[in-house]
């Protein structure tokens, strides 16, 4: 199986910043990695797909970036609404693995 | 739009079997394009993958699973079916069910991403 390892676990922001979820697999999986935010007691939601696509819909202060075992979520400017769990997947092989997801908080 | 929506028993005894049904409406599930996928999350953890089915029946499955879960599609009734047997507690979980969108060209079988999910399925493994 494909380890996803997310980092940080947690992080505290404020409003505007600008954050950055490291997510490293443990072998290559070329650019086949997702991207979920999740709300307490939500669905998670798709923001990217492929490392680097936007999801419709998703405002563009979300981007992604990475390719092999090294991937990253940035966003910039930080908003009210962004706090949350964010988790990685990778879609290289089966089976499918998720990140253990990292909680963004408010500071 | 598509939507998905989980159904069936939210209390299982242990060592019974889980069973769930995920309908699908505003869309086909037999499409090419798509693997429809079971996914879980128990109270407090991260996401764990359980399996898919392809329309025309394949499936795939995770290992740590494979020998308690069977995973079904019927395409007249547009819905797809998850069964897990010999539950037990740790299996207590919000299943949801999502469609797994391949972005065109071949699907292979771990391609894709999910989008969009169910609402989730609370299941609950006591006595």
């Amino acid at each position: 199986d494909i380890q996803m390892t997310q980092s940080p676990t947690s992080l505290s922001a404020s409003v505007g910043d600008r954050i950055t979820i490291t997510c490293r697999a443990s072998q290559s999986i070329s650019s086949y990695l997702n991207w979920y935010q999740q709300k307490p007691g939500k669905v998670p939601k798709l923001l990217i797909y492929t490392a680097s696509s936007l999801q419709s819909g998703v405002p563009p202060r979300f981007s992604g970036s990475g390719s092999g075992t090294d991937f990253t979520l940035t966003i910039s400017g930080l908003q009210p609404e962004d706090f949350a769990t964010y988790y990685c997947q990778q879609s290289y092989s089966t089976p499918l693995t998720f990140g253990g997801g990292t909680k963004v908080e408010i500071k | 739009q598509l939507q998905l929506q989980e159904s069936g028993p939210g209390l299982v005894k242990p060592s019974e079997t889980l069973s769930l049904t995920c309908t699908v409406s505003g869309g086909s599930i037999s499409s090419s394009n798509y693997y429809w996928d079971w996914i879980r999350q128990s109270p407090g953890k991260g996401l764990e993958w359980i399996g898919s089915v392809y329309y025309s029946g394949s499936t795939d499955y995770n290992p740590s699973l494979k020998s308690r879960v069977t995973i079904s599609v019927d395409t007249s009734k547009n819905h797809f079916s998850l069964k897990l047997s010999s539950v037990t507690a740790a299996d207590t979980a919000v299943y949801y069910c999502a469609r797994r969108d391949c972005g065109g060209g071949t699907c292979y079988s771990s391609r894709g991403w999910f989008d969009p999910w169910g609402q989730g399925a609370l299941v609950t493994v006591s006595s």
